[in-house]
């Protein structure tokens, strides 16, 4: 199974709202995760099951999706959402990763 | 608190081995899938390898199988990587990572360990 994110990179200005997507080559129900990287530090678990928010999440981060379309979406931008996300497939391994979406602010 | 602790990296040369270790601690470690993930200097993740909690299942990405061994000790509260046949391509950050709520969700991750395979 195949995960594709886009955009690849994208720069926003702080409170605006930011959609990232996430596309599976097939099925993977909603065993989605979506990581943030920041650099220098290992990966932190944001939304598991697609839209299930870890605990301690700002509640401005919010995930949707089954199947093979998924969404991450940033309601209003702070600057300490500069990072690196990622998605993940959970439903059979190899447990494949997106390539990556570096969030500039 | 969950506690990973990834050490046993270091330079090695093309077709040697090495062995990667995680010590856990804060949470009852042989109730929880365990996995290896690693990052390439400037790249993205990638997923290498998960076990089951008991250790009688094991994933591999294809990248590395035949090559990795993961293998874990309840007793000792530690995950492995055995990693034999090394190539360039397997220069990385290798993170070790503990399972959330849902299988293959990596709730907990360690500060990584650098394996760095160079002649």
């Amino acid at each position: 199974i195949q995960m594709t994110q886009s955009p690849s990179s994208l720069s926003a200005s702080v409170g605006d709202r930011v959609t990232i997507t996430c596309r599976a080559t097939e099925t993977i129900s909603s065993y989605l995760n979506w990581f943030q990287q920041k650099p220098g530090k290992a990966p932190r678990l944001l939304i598991s099951a697609a839209s299930i928010l870890q605990r301690g999440v700002p509640s401005r981060f919010s995930g949707s999706g089954s199947g093979t379309d998924f969404t991450l979406t940033i309601s209003s931008l702070q600057p300490e959402d500069s990072a690196t996300y990622y998605c993940q497939q959970g439903y059979s391994p190899p447990c494949t990763f997106g390539q990556g979406t570096k969030l500039e602010i | 608190d969950v506690q990973l602790l990834e050490t046993g990296g270091g330079l090695v040369q093309p077709g040697e081995s090495r062995r990667l270790s995680c010590a856990a601690s804060g949470f009852t470690f042989s109730s929880y899938v365990m996995s290896w993930v690693r990052q390439a200097p400037g790249k993205g993740l990638e997923w290498v390898s998960s076990i089951s909690g008991s250790g009688g299942s094991t994933y591999y990405a294809d990248s590395v199988k035949g090559r990795f061994t993961i293998s874990r000790d309840n007793s000792q509260n530690t995950l492995y990587l055995q990693m034999n046949s090394l190539r360039a391509e397997d220069t990385a950050l290798y993170y070790c990572a503990k399972d959330g709520p849902l299988r293959f969700s990596f709730q907990n991750w360690g500060q990584g360990t650098l394996v760095i395979v160079s002649s």
